[in-house]
């Protein structure tokens, strides 16, 4: 059975750079046929998607975000990561890990990660 | 970009029907995918594709697409359904963007 966890610091200051980990069990993110997400919800709020790689390693991301993502692939261990920059408080958010299975009707979530809480503030 | 639209909440009475509906343009063009989501934890697919459901998911969950409407029924709730349910679909500019909904929070009496 797939599993993400997330792993990261939960505290960030302000300016500096958030930066997440999802380490996949039970399958291989060199697998075809599906990428590796982020999604982030901020306190009390909906679900926002961050962007996503696919095993080829190209990648997608969010126009509000896109000026401070990165997400990159470590085939060798398995995981996947999430660097965005210049935070502010905005950016608090619970950040989760997931799997997406893209098709030519849709696209969908499938499984996530527990979630990782990152509060931004000095 | 797109957006998608939900209902902020509804209710329903437990053993009845409820739908929950998501708008957006990009629902001519693409199916949404549903998930559920308990306080504390992470969200669950339960319907993706035209009305597939996951391992595990109970049939009372269903899903259903006409115009830029998609839906999720649920057919005789449970007390167990009480959660919020993000609907999520593809942007329909042309680029390979996703978008979710702001939730619906069922409460089930």
């Amino acid at each position: 059975q797939l599993q993400l966890q997330e792993s990261g610091s939960g505290l960030v200051k302000p300016s500096q750079t958030l930066s997440l980990t999802c380490a996949v069990s039970g399958g291989s993110i060199s697998s075809g046929g599906y990428s590796w997400s982020w999604i982030r919800q901020p306190p009390g709020k909906g679900l926002e998607w961050i962007g996503y790689i696919y095993h080829s390693g190209s990648t997608y991301y969010n126009p509000s975000l896109e000026s401070r993502v990165t997400i990159s692939m470590d085939r060798s261990n398995n995981q996947f990561s999430l660097k965005l920059s210049s935070v502010t408080a905005a950016d608090t958010a619970v950040y989760y890990c997931a799997r997406a299975t893209t098709v030519v009707t849709g696209c969908w979530f499938d499984p996530w990660g527990q979630g990782i809480l990152v509060t931004v503030s000095s | 970009s797109s957006e998608l639209t939900q209902d902020p909440a509804v209710s329903v009475a437990l053993g009845q029907t409820v739908r929950i509906t998501c708008q957006g343009d990009s629902l001519r063009s693409y199916y949404a995918s549903w998930y559920q989501q308990k306080p504390g934890q992470a969200p669950v697919l339960v319907v993706y594709g035209k009305n597939n459901r996951p391992s595990g998911i109970p049939d009372r969950f269903s899903g259903s697409s006409s115009g830029n409407t998609a839906s999720l029924t649920i057919t005789g709730a449970q007390a167990e359904d009480e959660a919020d349910y993000h609907c999520n679909s593809r942007d329909s500019s042309g680029h390979q963007l996703e978008v979710f909904g702001g939730g619906t929070k069922v409460t089930v009496l």
